[in-house]
C-alpha cells in the first residue's frame, strides 16, 4: 500500500511556456503533500507543502506565483510551473502524508522537467 | 538555521562488505529520522526509521544508529549487494513542524564486483 504517483514521468517544453505536474495518492487519502526540487548530484529541497483544502506554504526563496500548487481533493495535488525557463529544469518529486497523522511521508517517482 | 549533513559524499565498498553510511544533524529539537535511498531518475525509497526515543534499531539487513549526543546518525547495511548502489539520503523531523523533512546532503553509495 501507500502508493504515490506523478504524472507525466518526464516532460520537455519551450521556454515561456506553463506545465502542470499532478500528484497522486492511490491507495490512502493525504491530508499533506509536499513538493521537492532536485537539481543534478543535490539533495532534496522543499518547495512548498499542501494541505487539502487551504492554499499552499512556500519555503522561503520559492515564487508562489510561478510555481502554483493546488490540493483539491485528498488524493491529488498539482503543481503548475508557470511561464517556465531553462533554470526551472529540474526533477520534481512530490510526497503525500495520510490522514492518520503520523511521520512517514510516501514518495511519488519524480517528474523530469526540461525546459529548452 | 537547520542542516542534516553528511560526511562523505561518496562511498564505495566491495561486494559482501558492510557498509556504514553516516549523517550529522544540528537541531537537538529533531525527534524522528529516516534513510532513504534513491535509484538514479526515481524518487526516495524509504529504508528504515528511528525515533529520538530509541538509540538501534533494525531492519532486514540494515540497521539505524541514532548518537543524541553528538547529534550522529549512522546507517549500516550488512553484505552489501549491487543492488544496493544509490544514493543514500539522511532526513529529519522536529515535532510541530507540519512534518516537514529536513534532507542532507546525501552519499553516493557505489558496490564494486
Amino acid at each position: 500500500g501507500a502508493v504515490v504517483s506523478q504524472h507525466p514521468s518526464w516532460v520537455i517544453c519551450k521556454s515561456g511556456t506553463s506545465v502542470k505536474i499532478e500528484c497522486r495518492s492511490l491507495d490512502f487519502q493525504a491530508t499533506t503533500m509536499f513538493w521537492y526540487r532536485q537539481f543534478p548530484k543535490q539533495s532534496l529541497m522543499l518547495m512548498a507543502t499542501s494541505n487539502e483544502g487551504s492554499k499552499a506554504t512556500y519555503e522561503q526563496g520559492v515564487e508562489k506565483d510561478k510555481f502554483l500548487i493546488n490540493h483539491a481533493s485528498l488524493t491529488l495535488s498539482t503543481l503548475t510551473v508557470t511561464s517556465a525557463h531553462p533554470e526551472d529544469s529540474s526533477f520534481y518529486i512530490c510526497s503525500a502524508a495520510g490522514l492518520a497523522g503520523g511521520n512517514e511521508q510516501f514518495f511519488g517517482p519524480g517528474t523530469r522537467l526540461t525546459v529548452l | 538555521g537547520e542542516s542534516v549533513g553528511l560526511h562523505l559524499p561518496t562511498l564505495s565498498v566491495q561486494e559482501g562488505d558492510n557498509s556504514i553510511i553516516n549523517c550529522a544533524y544540528s537541531n537537538s529539537a529533531s525527534d524522528y529520522f529516516i534513510w532513504y535511498k534513491q535509484e538514479s531518475g526515481k524518487g526516495p525509497q524509504f529504508i528504515i526509521d528511528i525515533r529520538s526515543n530509541m538509540d538501534k534499531r533494525q531492519g532486514q539487513r540494515v540497521t539505524v544508529l541514532l548518537n543524541k549526543t553528538v547529534k550522529h546518525l549512522s546507517l549500516q547495511i550488512a553484505a552489501t549487494q549491487p543492488g544496493d548502489s544509490a544514493v543514500y539520503f539522511c532526513a529529519d523531523l522536529i515535532s510541530g513542524s507540519a512534518r516537514q523533512l529536513t534532507f542532507g546532503s546525501g552519499t553516493q553509495l557505489t558496490v564494486l564486483p
